[in-house]
């Protein structure tokens, strides 16, 4: 069935060193909805990303994406990380038919460390 | 500047009681949804509705029963609640045919 696969568990990063983030996932529809959702500490998610476009980058707040679907793939990607971007980034596949929702990887935490 | 509102923010209770939580969202949306995280973190769709219509069921204890009384509000009824109930329910909203969710700030409950 449809799924969406992260980077599992915590990500350690030093300020300053660029962020990757892993998202792959599996979808009978050929025209996935994929989503980057941040979540900061005692914070709900909300949307950082989103993407429907193949081979098209996009941009938020210093974030990028890229959907492909040739290798089912939409990586969260930062050059530089700041304190700030410590958080749990889930990625998330929309895909449509009759109960059509919203699934989330497992997410994974960002530390950034001074 | 949020624009989905749960209550209440914190519920503690015992076994076997039954509890409701409330959610409203101001956006003019038309859909909305729960989602249950647990202390791994998981984010697992519970029900979504759209304009009063249930739309997505996925397989919970027949226990949890959503309520909508029109698109702006969606409640959730837990009538006899156990020690896995415990986690974080959080309601969000969307406009038809647009995917981006507005998550409210979430509520939650902790079972003895």
């Amino acid at each position: 069935g449809d799924s969406v696969t992260q980077t599992e568990g915590l990500v350690t990063l030093t300020e300053g060193l660029p962020v990757m983030l892993n998202c792959t996932y599996q979808t009978i529809y050929s025209n996935p909805f994929l989503f980057w959702y941040v979540q900061h500490l005692n914070e709900s998610p909300r949307l950082l990303l989103k993407s429907f476009t193949d081979n098209k980058r996009t941009e938020h707040q210093g974030f990028h994406a890229t959907l492909h679907k040739s290798s089912s793939s939409f990586h969260l990607q930062k050059s530089s990380a700041q304190l700030s971007d410590s958080a749990l980034y889930y990625c998330a596949l929309f895909f449509g038919g009759s109960n059509a929702k919203l699934t989330f990887g497992k997410g994974t935490k960002l530390s950034v460390k001074s | 500047e949020t624009a989905v509102f749960q209550t209440p923010n914190y519920h503690v209770t015992q076994v076997g009681n039954e509890v409701s939580f409330n959610c409203k969202q101001t956006l003019g949306h038309d859909t909305m949804y729960w989602y249950k995280q647990d202390s791994k973190k998981l984010l697992k769709i519970m029900f979504s509705y759209n304009n009063k219509q249930l739309i997505v069921n996925e397989t919970v204890p027949r226990r949890f029963s959503p309520q909508s009384s029109d698109k702006a509000h969606l409640n959730l009824r837990i009538k006899s609640v156990e020690p896995e109930d415990s986690a974080v329910y959080l309601c969000a909203s969307s406009r038809r045919g647009r995917y981006t969710l507005y998550f409210g700030a979430g509520t939650r409950l902790s079972v003895l």
